[in-house]
């Protein structure tokens, strides 16, 4: 049983170049959440997707960043034409449910972005 | 709004000593709490979570923590610390209308031999 898996899990980009990082919730699972962490701070939410649904992208950018999950095939945060700022580590988590709760969220192992 | 605050980035003890990490939090409706672990370049692994039943909670590889609703904290404890304790623990809150954690900064725990 498979746990919430990302890919790549180390990823460096050109300034303007742009980045695709995946996750793949685990099994059964149908609520994704991606959360950014800046060096030596915590981690902020960035969006909550259901299948082929952006429920909450409060947390967002409101330029460069997209986030998708289709109905096949993993979820993808896409971050056009980086820059330095954007350099982070991106995690994602899945549940079951809504109700964190009852269910919480099971993270990933991140994927690490760095910007040159 | 919710939020959690985690007074000390860094705490270091000794192996064997007593592990004490502050969490407190703000909240406008009942919270759930959580307390994460992460290792250097890894994920966040639940220790784990308050979510209105017992006020004590006993998680993995030993640690505890005790919601107070007077003093709106939850703390962390260990009553004695190994080597391999040695991470960053984030405290959470969340509640049953939202639909994200919100994190408070971490603090880094160092154990010494």
């Amino acid at each position: 049983n498979a746990g919430v898996m990302q890919n790549p899990r180390h990823l460096v980009r050109r300034r303007g170049q742009e980045a695709r990082l995946r996750c793949s919730p685990m099994k059964g699972h149908s609520h994704v959440y991606w959360y950014r962490q800046l060096p030596e701070e915590g981690l902020k939410f960035m969006v909550y997707l259901q299948k082929e649904n952006i429920i909450d992208e409060s947390g967002m950018p409101k330029e460069r960043f997209s986030a998708e999950f289709p109905k096949e095939g993993p979820s993808i945060l896409r971050i056009q034409q980086v820059v330095r700022g954007d350099s982070a580590a991106y995690f994602c988590a899945s549940s079951p449910e809504k109700d964190l709760g009852v269910y919480g969220y099971t993270f990933g192992s991140g994927t690490r972005l760095t910007v040159v | 709004a919710q939020s959690v605050t985690q007074l000390g980035s860094h705490v270091s003890v000794s192996e064997g000593a007593l592990v004490l990490l502050r969490c407190n939090y703000s909240s406008s409706v009942p919270p759930y709490l959580f307390w994460y672990v992460q290792y250097p370049n890894q994920g966040l692994q639940l220790l784990l979570k308050y979510t209105s039943a017992a006020t004590l909670v006993k998680g993995i590889n030993g640690f505890e923590a005790e919601f107070k609703k007077s003093e709106t904290s939850f703390h962390l404890t260990k009553p004695s610390a190994h080597m391999s304790d040695a991470a960053e623990y984030f405290c959470a809150v969340t509640s049953y209308n939202t639909d994200k954690l919100i994190f408070g900064t971490g603090t880094r725990l160092q154990v010494f031999p």
